[in-house]
């Protein structure tokens, strides 16, 4: 979906250095998300935010940080990178006027490589 | 052809043929679904939802049907196309308190249609 772009596309890294991913949204959403996802396995959570002061962790948070800078944008940082860091992160959007049953609408993705 | 989502990750059908794509949910106490449809190298994209107080609802080929007493979701495509191969993930939102707004994601079945 053009309405939400993430860069960098692609990326290599080493053991130990740190990362950022960022996201922007075209679509004046206030929720923003971060998933992962791994070969054969559906996305995971990492972080979430439901407005510009609002920050809260998902089911894998461990080793990330993120920083909501404005409501169309939402980074994600790896403080130190690991090699099973290695996946395809996703940021996704969603409005909040619907009250909780809204649907998500991703970004392209960012395949991250840490060796 | 037919599939259970999270246990028969891959179905191939013959194009034109009618898929079925099948997901079992854990929580009674979800109440909005969400098919998406990721093609390689892509972000998830949205095919269609429905909320907990329907039992079916249609779009354009595709037809997805809620059954709350088993806690079953499926997605039925109409002569499928080769343009509908790709990986189709369900999700499930428990609309309520500190889960309000997430969505919790499904393995994943890799549909591949042969000409």
């Amino acid at each position: 979906d053009a309405d939400v772009t993430q860069t960098p596309r692609n990326r290599i890294t080493k053991t130990g250095k740190r990362i950022m991913l960022e996201c922007s949204q075209t679509k004046g959403h206030d929720r923003m998300y971060w998933y992962r996802q791994d070969p054969g396995l559906g996305l995971r959570l990492i972080y979430y935010s439901f407005d510009v002061k609002d920050i809260n962790k998902g089911e894998i948070s461990d080793g990330y940080s993120v920083s909501r800078q404005a409501q169309a944008k939402f980074s994600l940082s790896l403080e130190s990178a690991i090699p099973n860091q290695t996946a395809l992160y996703f940021c996704a959007t969603s409005d909040a006027r619907r009250g909780g049953q809204e649907t998500q609408y991703f970004g392209p993705g960012t395949r991250l490589l840490v060796l | 052809g037919e599939s259970v989502g999270l246990h028969l990750p891959t179905l191939s059908v013959q194009e034109g043929d009618n898929s079925i794509i099948n997901c079992a949910y854990s929580n009674s106490a979800s109440d909005y679904f969400i098919w998406y449809k990721q093609e390689s190298g892509k972000g998830p994209q949205f095919i269609i939802d429905i909320r907990s107080n329907m039992d079916k609802r249609q779009g354009q080929r595709v037809t997805v049907l809620l059954n709350k007493t088993v806690k079953h979701l499926s997605l039925q495509i109409a002569a499928t196309q080769p343009g509908d191969s790709a990986v189709y993930f369900c999700a499930e939102n428990i609309g309520r308190g500190s889960t309000l707004g997430r969505l919790y994601f499904g393995r994943g079945t890799q549909l591949t249609v042969w000409p």
